[in-house]
């Protein structure tokens, strides 16, 4: 597609449940960040994918989260067991590896209550 | 550990008023500072890359500027559709993986 496309763009879920958040980067990008914005606060790195390679999960906040990326393109974003202090807006980028200019997607708002 | 901060945190502006906007960094080998800009309800939309101290960049009235600490963008001239959250993100040399962010200017600019 012609930009990063994430979905659902909005997701209201119940403390507790696990939740899925779909990523499909620019065609022909092989890097993928994930990140978590908070209301008012800036970006907060999740994990990183490029090409082949292990992820980079370092920024992940506890085992409830997890993400995979199936053939280098589509990403998944899991968080089990939800609770209220995920409720945040979860932003997808990708990349070219040679400029390394990450482009977003529109994010996916999620609630939890 | 890694660090960026923005200054102000809200600067609100009267249109055609000139101003700057302030990233401090402190990383262990530059790779790349970058300015975004976002929009209520939207992503992040990228503005600039700067590489090396001494380097500027412009697009319409925006201009980015690096030194070795911090970097600027100036804003020239103003205009209420330039209201937005500027962002700022720096990527170290040594781990090419995580843009580190600063919690971003959040700009209004009246007419």
């Amino acid at each position: 597609g012609a930009g990063v496309s994430q979905s659902p763009s909005n997701k209201v879920t119940e403390k507790g449940k696990d939740v899925e958040l779909r990523c499909d980067p620019i065609s022909g990008h092989t890097a993928l960040y994930w990140y978590r914005q908070s209301l008012g606060q800036g970006l907060e790195f999740l994990i990183y994918f490029q090409g082949n390679s292990a992820p980079d999960k370092s920024g992940l906040p506890s085992d409830r989260f997890s993400a995979e990326r199936t053939g280098g393109s589509v990403s998944t974003l899991t968080i089990q067991r939800t609770q209220q202090e995920d409720s945040a807006v979860y932003l997808c980028a990708s990349s070219l590896v040679k400029d390394r200019v990450a482009f977003f997607g529109q994010g996916t708002r999620l609630t939890v209550v | 550990e890694d660090q960026v901060t923005q200054s102000p945190e809200a600067l609100r502006l009267q249109e055609g008023e000139s101003s700057s906007l302030n990233c401090s960094y402190t990383v262990s080998g530059l790779r790349g500072l970058f300015w975004y800009r976002q929009d209520p309800g939207k992503g992040p939309e990228f503005l600039f890359t700067l590489y090396s101290a001494g380097e500027e960049k412009e697009k319409e009235r925006l201009k980015a500027t690096l030194t070795k600490k911090e970097s600027f963008l100036h804003i020239t001239a103003p205009k209420p559709e330039d209201s937005a959250t500027y962002l700022c993100a720096v990527q170290a040399r040594r781990n090419n993986n995580d843009m580190r962010f600063g919690a971003g200017t959040r700009l209004t600019v009246k007419p």
